[in-house]
């Protein structure tokens, strides 16, 4: 099946520094990226939707200048938070849609700590 | 505002049983709607989905069931294993526009006790 890789599973860093999440899709070309913010016992949360060669579409409430969202290739989207904080802290999911059968596959998610 | 919402936030059913996990939308827009699974600290990962033009959609122990006309939808596990402990969210989505963004429900946490 297709399969979704985010790097790294896990981050921790200091408050005012930047982060780079990287979201690819190994066996199949993305069109479209998604990115969702998970909190503790809450929903997923889309935050931005990343189109490949054009600039992303971010929901209502979400800081374009702080999530920064690249999708260079069919295969890479990138979500960079810029000056974390504490309240950044969070688990980030992307998911990838398969151009050929527009399924939506997800990644394993980036557990993302600001101390 | 909660377009999608599960009510439920946790059940527990005995192994062998069946689990009965619901989920309501308010946007009558939504055509396409999706069940996954999640486990902690991983993605989710698809189950089973119903477009809006069907009531019911089956595959396995699955079966997805969509009541339009009360916006609820409903997902059952027949029977239920010890191995479908997870969290289950709903999803539903516009694909009629040929996009596939969906907004998920608040999530239901599913036991099964053996």
């Amino acid at each position: 099946g297709a399969v979704v890789s985010q790097h790294p599973s896990w981050v921790i860093c200091k408050s005012g520094t930047s982060v780079k999440i990287e979201c690819r899709s190994l066996d199949f070309q993305a069109t479209t990226m998604f990115w969702y913010r998970q909190f503790p016992k809450q929903s997923l949360m889309l935050m931005a939707t990343s189109n490949e060669g054009s600039k992303a579409t971010y929901e209502q409430g979400v800081e374009k200048d702080k999530f920064l969202i690249n999708h260079a290739s069919l295969t890479l989207s990138t979500l960079t938070v810029t000056s974390a904080h504490p309240e950044d802290s969070s688990f980030y999911i992307c998911s990838a849609v398969d151009r050929g059968f527009g399924e939506q596959y997800f990644g394993p998610g980036t557990r993302l700590t600001v101390t | 505002d909660q377009q999608v919402k599960q009510n439920s936030p946790s059940l527990s059913v005995q192994e062998g049983r069946i689990s009965i996990l619901n989920c309501d939308y308010t946007n009558s827009m939504f055509d396409y709607f999706l069940w996954y699974k999640k486990y902690p600290a991983e993605g989710p990962t698809f189950l089973i989905s119903i477009s809006s033009i069907k009531d019911k959609n089956e595959d396995g122990r699955f079966t997805v069931f969509l009541n339009k006309s009360a916006k609820h939808l409903s997902l059952h596990i027949v029977p239920s294993q010890p191995g479908d402990s997870a969290v289950y969210f709903c999803a539903a989505g516009l694909f009629s526009l040929g996009y596939q963004k969906v907004t998920f429900g608040t999530g239901t946490k599913l036991q099964v006790i053996p």
